[in-house]
């Protein structure tokens, strides 16, 4: 049974940059089955979609997000992880890892199983 | 991209059905198939309700269902139980190949 796990600080300082990683086990990070994702929630807020990797490479990322993000897989690892550059105090939120699904049409968009969230502030 | 649009909240009393709206686009929800569905207690992770068209992951109550027309997605619930009361989170795969939630919703059990 797949499960997901976050890790990372608790505290980043404005302008610096937020890294987590998700280890996964249960299941092969390899598999042509998934993509991984990273959601977050600010406080008292709802979802917002960061972006996806598959381990071949191929990532999406919100374009609202994509000039300060990296997500990548380290199949050695079964690990993937995220950057957030220049961190803000609007970046303050609970990080959630989460495997993407492959619906019946070939695209990967369903989140099925997800990590337990970790809480990251941003503030010096 | 912009969130999908939900109702802020609705309410039912046990053993009713209530339905939660889930509004985007042509490039979004009106496109293909592709609107999943998730609750949320508070303090917990979301949970995967429903995807591909009323597809259920194995121990969701079939009470769960879903329905979509034009550019609008619905989450029915019926036979409403005390533990249904939670946020509800729609979302979608975009024609950008990128993914997008609704604004939530929060479910109210009378």
């Amino acid at each position: 049974q797949l499960q997901l796990q976050e890790s990372g600080p608790g505290l980043v300082k404005p302008s610096e940059t937020l890294s987590l990683t998700c280890t996964v086990s249960g299941g092969s990070i390899s598999s042509s089955s998934y993509y991984w994702g990273w959601i977050r929630q600010p406080p008292g807020k709802g979802l917002e979609w960061i972006g996806s990797s598959h381990y071949s490479g191929s990532t999406h990322y919100n374009p609202s997000l994509k000039s300060r993000v990296t997500i990548s897989v380290d199949t050695s690892k079964t690990q993937f992880s995220l950057k957030l550059s220049s961190v803000t105090a609007a970046d303050t939120a609970v990080y959630y890892c989460a495997s993407i699904g492959r619906g019946s049409g070939w695209i990967y968009y369903y989140m099925d199983v997800w990590g337990k969230g970790t809480t990251v502030t941003v503030s010096s | 991209q912009s969130a999908l649009t939900q109702p802020a909240s609705v309410s039912g009393s046990p053993g009713q059905s209530i339905t939660i709206s889930c509004t985007g686009t042509s490039s979004d929800v009106g496109g293909d198939n592709y609107v999943s569905w998730y609750q949320q207690h508070p303090g917990k992770a979301p949970k995967l309700m429903i995807y591909d068209v009323s597809n259920r992951p194995s121990g969701v109550s079939n009470r769960f269902s879903d329905s979509k027309s034009g550019n609008t997605a619905s989450l029915t619930i019926s036979g409403l139980q005390a533990e249904d009361e939670a946020d509800y989170y729609c979302s979608s795969y975009t024609s950008s190949r990128t993914l997008v939630f609704g604004g939530g919703t929060k479910l109210t059990v009378l």
